[in-house]
């Protein structure tokens, strides 16, 4: 079984720029996952859709962060301006449904560098 | 907040058995026992998950104590590949807020020859 792809691997900009990264889930799951991870710290909840609806966005900076899964499947998460405090790496991961029987199973995530 | 307890550093030799213990005593009685571990620039990878009784697969056995307030995760064979953070996690029971893992700061397991 194919795991969570995300694309770019690495990806560097400057403060006030805008970048994107996408994530292609396990096939069939409907639950998807972004989290955050800055350095020496753990993964943290950015956003989870289930299909292309959302169910937890409450730790999501939405004054510059957005993200949509327009048909359930693929997902792209945007930062527009970017801060140097968002130099971190984000996953995405996927589960088959959002109970908490089911595990997440998670990509190996978008390195992004902030100059 | 994490709701688990996690030494912060681990050393087992290599071949032998690795237990990495996670405190949870504020547990409720529908919240699950997750595991997971982070090899240096990799995403985190699933290992086991459980409710009340032990657990076994192919890559590790998880023990609960009958009272729910902790658990050890047991690397029969630790092997140099072993060497990663180690995340215990509570998760939690309700649909809506079923899909949020709460990442603590895990234990550094460092497997030596």
């Amino acid at each position: 079984e194919a795991g969570v792809a995300q694309s770019p691997r690495y990806k560097i900009i400057e403060k006030r720029q805008s970048v994107a990264f996408w994530c292609n889930p396990i096939s069939g799951h409907a639950t998807l996952y972004w989290y955050q991870q800055i350095l020496g710290q753990g993964p943290k909840l950015l956003i989870q859709f289930q299909n292309n609806g959302v169910v937890d966005d409450s730790q999501l900076p939405k004054d510059r962060f957005s993200a949509e899964r327009l048909k359930g499947v693929d997902s792209t998460l945007k930062i527009q301006p970017a801060k140097l405090e968002d130099s971190a790496v984000y996953l995405c991961a996927s589960s088959l449904e959002g109970t908490a029987n089911q595990p997440q199973h998670f990509g190996d995530g978008t390195r992004l560098s902030i100059l | 907040d994490a709701k688990t307890t996690q030494p912060p550093s681990m050393d087992c030799a290599e071949g032998r058995a690795a237990n990495l213990p996670c405190n949870h005593s504020t547990i409720s009685g529908n919240e699950y026992v997750y595991w997971y571990r982070q090899i240096h620039s990799q995403g985190p990878q699933y290992i086991i998950h459980g409710l009340k009784n032990n657990e076994t697969n192919e890559m590790a056995s998880l023990i609960i104590t009958e009272d729910r307030k902790s658990s050890t995760l047991i690397l029969p064979h630790a092997t140099l590949r072993d060497t990663a953070v180690y995340y215990c996690i509570v998760r939690f029971l309700i649909y809506n807020q079923g899909g949020k893992l709460i990442f603590g700061q895990g234990t550094e397991l460092s497997v030596k020859p």
